[in-house]
């Protein structure tokens, strides 16, 4: 069974600064893919970046980048620059393989990012 | 503008009341799904279709029930079995079958019970 794990439930950051919140995951599938959706107040989910588990560089989305420690188990992903924008909370997922294809996303309880002036 | 409509925005249930969530998708994705999301919660999968006409039960089916009969529509029931209701549900679909699949998400129903 996949588990996405998440401990910081809340953080706070500067505007300007970069934080990077925490994802660890567990799994015994050798193939998989690691992504990071972003969700305002508003409720919808915005898709961030992904990862996919042979890629050998980390992935890069602007001003979004993730850390990807494959031997850890974990895909933190660094905010740079944080804008007032980025208030929001953040979901770490991971990609199940489905039979027959598709894809079923696990995800994490989430970290609440606050950006202050 | 492609992308996946949820209807409507707020709902009410009463006990006893079966209550169906629409999503609509114009983007030609063979796959759909349900997630149910409850505060300080993560989103947990309640059923998902990858296909017309099929559809599998995902972690937490129980009370509910979905169908599938039409690629763009997946429509979500909430039966009076579900002692639970309250919650944020949320609507997305996929199509490209490689490792890059992301899910694209509607905006959500936040349901409630009277």
């Amino acid at each position: 069974a996949q588990k996405i794990t998440q401990t910081q439930p809340g953080m706070f950051v500067q505007e300007k600064e970069a934080v990077t919140l925490d994802c660890t995951y567990d799994t015994s599938d050798p193939s998989y893919g690691l992504f990071w959706y972003k969700q305002p107040s508003s409720g919808e989910m915005i898709f961030l970046i992904y990862q996919g588990s042979y890629d050998q560089q980390n992935a890069t989305e602007g001003r979004y980048s993730l850390n990807f420690q494959k031997a850890r188990k974990s895909a933190n992903l660094v905010i740079s620059a944080s804008q007032l924008g980025d208030s929001a909370m953040y979901f770490c997922a991971m990609r199940e393989k489905i039979t027959g294809g598709g894809n079923k996303l696990t995800f994490g309880t989430g970290t609440q990012l606050k950006v202050e002036l | 503008d492609g992308g996946i409509t949820q209807s409507p925005k707020y709902l009410f249930r009463k006990e006893g009341q079966n209550v169906t969530l629409s999503c609509e998708q114009n983007l030609n994705h063979d796959a759909m799904y349900w997630y149910r999301q409850d505060p300080g919660q993560g989103l947990r999968l309640i059923y998902y279709s990858q296909i017309v006409n099929d559809f599998q039960k995902g972690d937490i089916a129980e009370g509910y029930s979905v169908s599938r009969e039409k690629k763009e529509s997946f429509p979500l029931t909430v039966t009076s079995a579900q002692k639970n209701p309250t919650a944020f549900y949320l609507c997305a679909s996929s199509g490209d079958r490689g490792w890059h699949e992301k899910l694209f998400f509607g905006s959500g129903t936040q349901l409630s019970v009277l």
